[in-house]
C-alpha cells in the first residue's frame, strides 16, 4: 500500500501560471481533503470532498478549484497564480470524514513568484 | 466555527522529562480531539485521539486528558526522546460539522 500520495514533490510557478496538484489514495476512503501550511498558520483546509462526485469549500476556498472524477484521485487547480498561494499543500485522506483518522500525503511545496 | 488555540507555542524539555501541551477549544459541540506530530519535513501522522465519552487515553508513553467543562484537551509526553522532537498539532470537530479544526502547532524539542 502507497497510502496518499501526491504529485508534484516541488514546484516553482510565474504569477499567473496555472497549475494541477493530483493526489491518489490506495485505501478506497470516502473522504479527501486539501490542505495548505503556512509558518505559524497551521493547517487550513481548502476543499474537501465527502465521496466520488462531490466537492465542498473548505476554511480558505478562493483561487483554487478542486475534481473528484475518480474515487481514488483528488486534483487541486490553481487558475492563476498569485505569491500569496506560495505554501506546503497536504492531500490527506479518511475513511468516515473528519471524526476519523486523516492519512496525509508527503506535500507539495509550491513556490510562486 | 470552531477555533483551537494551543499554548506554549514552542517547549524545550530534557531528555527524560515530561511534556505537556494543551489545547482549547470553543465549540461545545466539538467531539473528536486528535493530535497530529509532524517531523521537519514530513507529513502529519496522527499519534493519538481521544472522543467525548472519555476523560482520558493512553498508548505507550503518550497521553491525551480531556476536560469537556473546561473545554480544553492536553498531550501528555512522558520519559521524552529525541525522536519526540517535532511539531505537534491538535485538533477538534464535531460529528456531521464537516470540518476539522487544527491548532497552529507546538514545536517542542528534546535536548540531550
Amino acid at each position: 500500500n502507497a497510502g496518499v500520495t501526491q504529485t508534484p514533490k516541488f514546484r516553482v510557478l510565474k504569477t499567473g501560471q496555472s497549475m494541477t496538484l493530483l493526489c491518489a489514495q490506495d485505501m478506497n476512503h470516502e473522504y479527501m481533503y486539501w490542505y495548505r501550511q503556512d509558518p505559524g498558520m497551521g493547517l487550513r483546509l481548502i476543499h474537501y470532498s465527502v465521496g466520488e462526485g462531490t466537492t465542498a469549500k473548505g476554511e480558505v476556498p478562493d483561487g483554487y478549484n478542486v475534481s473528484r472524477l475518480k474515487k481514488q484521485n483528488f486534483l487541486l487547480g490553481l487558475e492563476s497564480a498569485a505569491p500569496s498561494q506560495t505554501s506546503v499543500y497536504f492531500c490527506a485522506s479518511s475513511w468516515g470524514g473528519m471524526n476519523t483518522e486523516a492519512f496525509f500525503g508527503q506535500g507539495t511545496r509550491l513556490t510562486v513568484v | 466555527g470552531e477555533n483551537v488555540e494551543q499554548h506554549p507555542s514552542t517547549l524545550s524539555v530534557q531528555e527524560g522529562d515530561s511534556a505537556v501541551i494543551k489545547c482549547t477549544y470553543s465549540d461545545s459541540a466539538s467531539n473528536y480531539f486528535p493530535w497530529y506530530k509532524q517531523e521537519l519535513g514530513k507529513r502529519p501522522q496522527l499519534i493519538i485521539d481521544i472522543r467525548s465519552n472519555v476523560g482520558e487515553k493512553k498508548d505507550q508513553r503518550i497521553a491525551v486528558t480531556l476536560n469537556k467543562t473546561a473545554k480544553h484537551f492536553s498531550l501528555h509526553i512522558t520519559e521524552t526522546q529525541p525522536e519526540d522532537s517535532a511539531v505537534y498539532f491538535c485538533a477538534a470537530s464535531s460529528y456531521g460539522n464537516n470540518r476539522l479544526a487544527f491548532g497552529k502547532g507546538n514545536q517542542v524539542v528534546v535536548i540531550p
